[in-house]
């Protein structure tokens, strides 16, 4: 069955510090990858995604993913955190029927 | 503006009583997605449409319909809604289910 899974529920980490939340998936196929954002009472916002090509993408506000066949991961990193980063993230997986999968978020905090 | 409308965006009612979630985008996107976000559970895909009367289930399609006979509106309906129901509802739009989504504003739900 396809699946993503966020291991992590809550990463804390101090302001300028570089962050990771991770992300494994299993899926048929090659995966199309994807992470977003939820702030406090608003709808989720597109990070970035993967589909093809360089194993590192960079998406919006510097964050970055880096895709790794081998360990089916998609980890999301920066190298230095902020403050206003803090929120909830989500990774997602779209499956070979055109469904998309989300992991059960990781909550990051970011303390000044 | 592009964007993804959802209305009401708060929702109190009883067991039993049929409503209706609207959604709609500006966007002329093709792909149409509802999901529920519930605590420790993440977002699960409730129903999707690949196009115009085109639409299959999600993860957890039980106790929901959805009809697309516009390309720009995705309405949920619940039949006879039930306390399990509450949850908070977003629906969101893409070109394709591996592009980039647009989420509404979410639209809270209580069932007693």
């Amino acid at each position: 069955a396809q699946s993503v899974a966020q291991p992590e529920d809550q990463v804390n980490v101090a302001e300028g510090n570089p962050l990771t939340v991770k992300c494994t998936y299993s899926v048929s196929g090659n995966p199309y990858l994807f992470w977003y954002v939820q702030y406090p009472n608003r709808g989720l916002q597109f990070l970035l995604k993967y589909i093809t090509g360089d194993n590192l993408v960079k998406g919006s506000y510097g964050f970055e993913a880096e895709f790794n066949k081998s360990q089916t991961s998609f980890h999301l990193k920066k190298p230095s955190a902020l403050v206003s980063d803090s929120a909830l993230y989500f990774c997602a997986v779209r499956d070979p029927l055109d469904k998309l999968i989300f992991g059960t978020g990781t909550r990051l905090q970011v303390f000044p | 503006e592009a964007q993804v409308t959802q209305n009401p965006r708060y929702l109190i009612t009883v067991t039993g009583k049929k409503l209706t979630v609207t959604c709609s985008q500006n966007m002329n996107h093709e792909y149409m997605s509802w999901y529920r976000q519930d605590p420790g559970l993440g977002l699960r895909q409730i129903y999707y449409s690949m196009n115009v009367e085109v639409t299959d289930k999600g993860d957890v399609p039980e106790g929901y319909k959805v009809s697309r006979k516009e390309k720009r509106n995705f309405p949920l309906i619940l039949e006879s809604p039930s306390p399990n129901q509450t949850s908070l509802y977003f629906c969101a739009s893409s070109l394709g289910p591996g592009d980039e989504q647009y989420f509404g504003p979410g639209t809270r739900l209580t069932v007693t």
